[in-house]
């Protein structure tokens, strides 16, 4: 069975600090994973995904993740946090038939 | 575009009315998706359609009733629910490949009175 863990329910920065959310997986085959954000009162938008190749992936605004197999984890970083970047991160891994199995999730707080 | 749509924006039904959420996109994609989210908590995900075929029903109660007239289309239709239903439903959607991302709409604000 797939699932994800996503250590820290809240994390908080200064506003140009480095942002890092983790993220690890349990999978028993090469998985799928994404990262998705969600404002206030809003869908989730995806901000950068892994699939196969290269395990540096880049993303929207700034954020990219590693893929480390060897560790199972999938961090999401940005280098200088923005107060636009505050919002519920979420991680998430696909195995087959479009299923989708989502971290408990991350609330980042950017504070002046 | 790149955009999924949802309507209403918010509802607020009795226990006993009838009532439906749309869903539509764009994109050419093959598969759609209902999810059910809580205050502070993850997508749960309810329903799967893959080439207007329901393909996942996430054990989801007959009160949920999904349907997908086209491939571009999809409701979900709402009977007898229970205040505990009350949640932000959220569609989404996808190329249909299996492990591909999914695009999602901004939801319903569903409250169950």
């Amino acid at each position: 069975a797939q699932s994800v863990t996503q250590l820290g329910s809240h994390v908080s920065v200064s506003e140009g600090a480095l942002v890092l959310l983790r993220c690890n997986y349990s999978s028993s085959v090469p998985p799928y994973l994404f990262w998705y954000v969600q404002y206030p009162n809003q869908g989730l938008q995806l901000l950068l995904k892994y699939t196969t190749g290269a395990t540096l992936v880049k993303g929207i605004n700034g954020f990219e993740a590693e893929f480390k197999k060897s560790e199972t984890s999938f961090h999401l970083t940005k280098p200088s946090a923005h107060m636009s970047d505050a919002a519920e991160y979420f991680c998430a891994v696909s195995l087959l038939l479009s299923k989708l199995t989502f971290g408990t999730g991350t609330r980042l707080q950017v504070t002046l | 575009d790149t955009e999924v749509t949802q309507t209403p924006k918010h509802l607020v039904m009795g226990m006993t009315n009838k009532k439906s959420l749309k869903c539509e996109q764009h994109m050419g994609h093959r598969a759609m998706y209902w999810y059910k989210q809580k205050a502070k908590k993850p997508p749960e995900l309810m329903f799967v359609y893959s080439y207007e075929k329901l393909s996942i029903n996430e054990s989801v109660p007959s009160r949920f009733s999904p349907e997908c007239p086209n491939s571009s289309l999809l409701n979900l239709h709402l009977h007898a629910l229970q205040p505990e239903d009350s949640a932000l439903y959220l569609c989404a959607s996808s190329h249909g490949g299996g492990k591909d991302e999914q695009y999602f709409g901004p939801g319903t604000r569903l409250t169950v009175t």
